[in-house]
């Protein structure tokens, strides 16, 4: 089958560093997706990773194993703004994504 | 200039009717994408159309019927409305057809069946 698992919600503290993780199933894998999405607007992009690594832009970073079916996002120095949504999306087979229900991150002063 | 735009924001409606939802992107995308985002905040792709050809269609009912008049736009109609619909429905586009790209979204358009 296909899932997509990631944390529902999580706080951090402005200033502080955070990482969001996310475990993925899917048949025939291609790559993997972040998008951060603020309450009631759009989603929007932030990485697409291929390869196993870590991929840096920025404060953002996510990071991918392909072998465990594991990427994480990291956030840098985190501000105010930075609480949003982070869906997790992977892309595979034959034009096939999914993505979870997102992870709920609060950054308090 | 709005990249990817959507019209209605905000769709009221009762059961049984039927309703549209307009898309236009102004980005020279060839791929354009209807995503429906639930109230449990899982978004799922329903279809893709690249160059007004159909190229992703999940397992969406038949009351939901996608129209491509040019690769700028694409619009959903879907018949019938039920409760089960109401949630955010998001248009995206994408420079080529494959999924390995980023995605331009629009705005969404927030339906509610009553």
């Amino acid at each position: 089958g296909q899932n997509i698992d990631q944390p529902t919600e999580m706080t951090a503290t402005e200033g502080a560093i955070v990482q969001i993780n996310c475990t993925y199933q899917t048949s025939g894998f291609n790559g993997l997706f972040w998008y951060q999405q603020h309450a009631g607007e759009a989603p929007t992009f932030l990485s697409y990773n291929v390869l196993d690594g870590l991929e840096e832009k920025g404060r953002f970073s996510s990071f991918l194993s392909r072998s465990k079916g594991y990427s994480y996002l990291l956030l840098k120095e985190l501000q105010m703004k930075d609480s949003a949504s982070y869906l997790c999306g992977a892309s595979g087979g034959y034009n096939k994504l999914i993505f979870g229900a997102g992870t709920r991150l609060a950054v308090h002063p | 200039d709005t990249a990817v735009s959507q019209t209605p924001k905000y769709l009221v409606t009762q059961m049984g009717n039927d309703k549209s939802i307009k898309c236009e992107q102004n980005l020279g995308h060839d791929t354009m994408y209807w995503y429906k985002q639930d109230s449990k905040k899982f978004l799922k792709i329903m279809f893709s159309y690249n160059n007004k050809e159909l190229i992703i269609n999940e397992t969406v009912p038949n009351r939901f019927s996608p129209k491509s008049p040019d690769k700028a736009h694409l619009n959903l109609h879907i018949n019938s409305l039920e409760l089960g619909d109401s949630a955010v429905y998001f248009c995206a586009s994408s420079p080529i057809r494959d999924l390995y790209n980023e995605q331009f979204f629009g705005p969404g358009t927030r339906l509610t069946v009553l």
